[in-house]
């Protein structure tokens, strides 16, 4: 069946700094990869949709400068959150698309700012 | 835009009883969406529960479903019988075929008590 690995679980970082999460698939090719948030409070944001050897498209609201999105092959993709505030605090998810319609997610990043 | 609505907050429901969760979509930009729900157990990532892609066709799986209705453009989710194991958040879900996003609603947490 198809997994996603998401590591690492729980990431704290000093506000300021940078966290990288990364993301795996394993039993499926992924074709792409989307990167979505989860804010205190709210639903999932989508952040940035990744297909290998295409262009990432982000979403209004979030940029590559400050959400760097690396998608080498069809097993692995990793995000960076840079410089990390507040606002950036909450669940990170990775999905991972098998087919034309199904996205497989991972366990989630939740990131903590100091 | 597109939009995804289902039941605000936290449901509470005995065990054995039966279970409703509402959810309704709005599309302007996918001419046959994909349905779905999915389940956040506390501490894990999301995991598909069902997915339906065709309007009028119903999907199941560990006792619930949900019938697409486009009609009334509703997806809601029943169980006829909860248990305890079945507390959780839960998700709808609207997506296009191909890499077109997913669009989540805000959740809604089940609570089964004894």
């Amino acid at each position: 069946g198809a997994l996603v690995y998401q590591y690492p679980r729980r990431t704290i970082c000093k506000s300021g700094t940078s966290m990288r999460m990364e993301c795996q698939a394993v039993g499926f090719q992924a074709t792409s990869v989307a990167w979505y948030r989860q804010s205190p409070q709210k639903t999932f944001e989508l952040i940035a949709l990744s297909t290998v050897n295409s262009a990432i498209k982000y979403e209004q609201n979030f940029t590559q400068e400050k959400f760097p999105i690396s998608h080498p092959n069809l097993s692995f993709s990793s995000m960076t959150v840079l410089n990390a505030y507040l606002e950036d605090r909450g669940l990170y998810l990775c999905g991972a698309r098998e087919d034309q319609n199904t996205l497989y997610f991972g366990a989630g990043t939740r990131l903590s700012v100091l | 835009g597109d939009s995804v609505t289902q039941t605000e907050g936290q449901v509470t429901v005995s065990e054995s009883k039966s279970l409703i969760i509402n959810c309704t979509y709005s599309t302007t930009s996918i001419a046959y969406p994909n349905l779905f729900w999915y389940v956040r157990y506390p501490g894990e990532g999301l995991q598909l529960l069902l997915k339906v892609i065709t309007a009028g066709q119903k999907g199941s799986s560990r006792g619930f479903e949900a019938t697409y209705n486009k009609e009334t453009t509703s997806f809601h989710l029943q169980k006829a019988s909860v248990q305890e194991s079945d507390s959780a958040v839960y998700y709808c879900a609207l997506g296009g075929t191909g890499n077109y996003k997913y669009v989540f609603g805000a959740g809604t947490r089940l609570k089964v008590i004894a």
